[in-house]
């Protein structure tokens, strides 16, 4: 079965400085990733994802996520956080197995502080 | 927003009531999604739908009954719930159910308070 750990509830930076947000994953098969994030009274909103080709993925806000398949990781990260980057972060996998699944992580709480 | 609207945003209801969760989308999709949410838990799948069928039924009690009458709309039925069942319910809509590559797209869901 498939299934995603996001290690860390809460991560907490200064503005201006990088922002990880970590994300390990387990597939039976090639993994499909994702990752969305979830502001205050809000959907999810999709962010960017990891289907074959470069592992250094960019996506919109100015994140990007790197896959490391030896070490099953899908590592959300931005150069420099801001304020509003302050939200719920959900990082996603699906296998070919059972493709219209998507699993998803317990989400990471990401605080920026000014 | 996104293309998805859920109505209503806020909801409150007894034990003993019955009400019905709304979800459309506006993106011509074929596949329609309900997720709940619990804080600090992943999104629980509970039901998909492709072209208004039943494709998904995740093992959810039938106190939730799922209702797609065409690919835009897709309705969850509420009726003699728990307070545990209160949390924020989640629709979503992609292009093709089976298309390994699309990313989901979510409405902004419903916060169930059940009393």
């Amino acid at each position: 079965a498939q299934s995603v750990a996001q290690p860390e509830d809460q991560v907490n930076v200064a503005e201006g400085n990088p922002l990880t947000v970590k994300c390990t994953y387990s597939v039976s098969g090639n993994p499909y990733l994702f990752w969305y994030v979830q502001y205050p009274n809000r959907g999810l909103q999709f962010l960017l994802k990891y289907i074959t080709g470069d592992n250094l993925v960019k996506g919109s806000y100015g994140f990007e996520a790197e896959f490391n398949k030896s070490q099953t990781s899908f590592h959300l990260k931005k150069p420099s956080a801001l304020v509003s980057d302050s939200a719920l972060y959900f990082c996603a996998v699906r296998d070919i197995a059972n493709d219209y699944k998507l699993s998803f992580g317990a989400g990471t709480t990401v605080t920026v502080r000014a | 927003e996104t293309g998805v609207t859920q109505t209503p945003r806020h909801l409150v209801m007894g034990m003993t009531n019955k009400k019905s969760l709304k979800c459309e989308q506006h993106l011509g999709h074929n596949a329609m999604y309900w997720y709940k949410q619990s804080a600090k838990k992943p999104l629980e799948l509970m039901f998909v739908y492709s072209l208004e069928e039943r494709v998904e039924n995740n093992s959810v009690p039938s106190r939730f009954s799922p209702e797609c009458p065409n690919s835009s709309h897709l309705f969850l039925h509420l009726h003699t719930l728990q307070p545990e069942d209160s949390a924020l319910y989640l629709c979503a809509s992609s292009p093709q159910i089976r298309a390994t590559v699309n990313e989901q797209f979510f409405g902004p869901g419903t916060r169930l308070t059940v009393l």
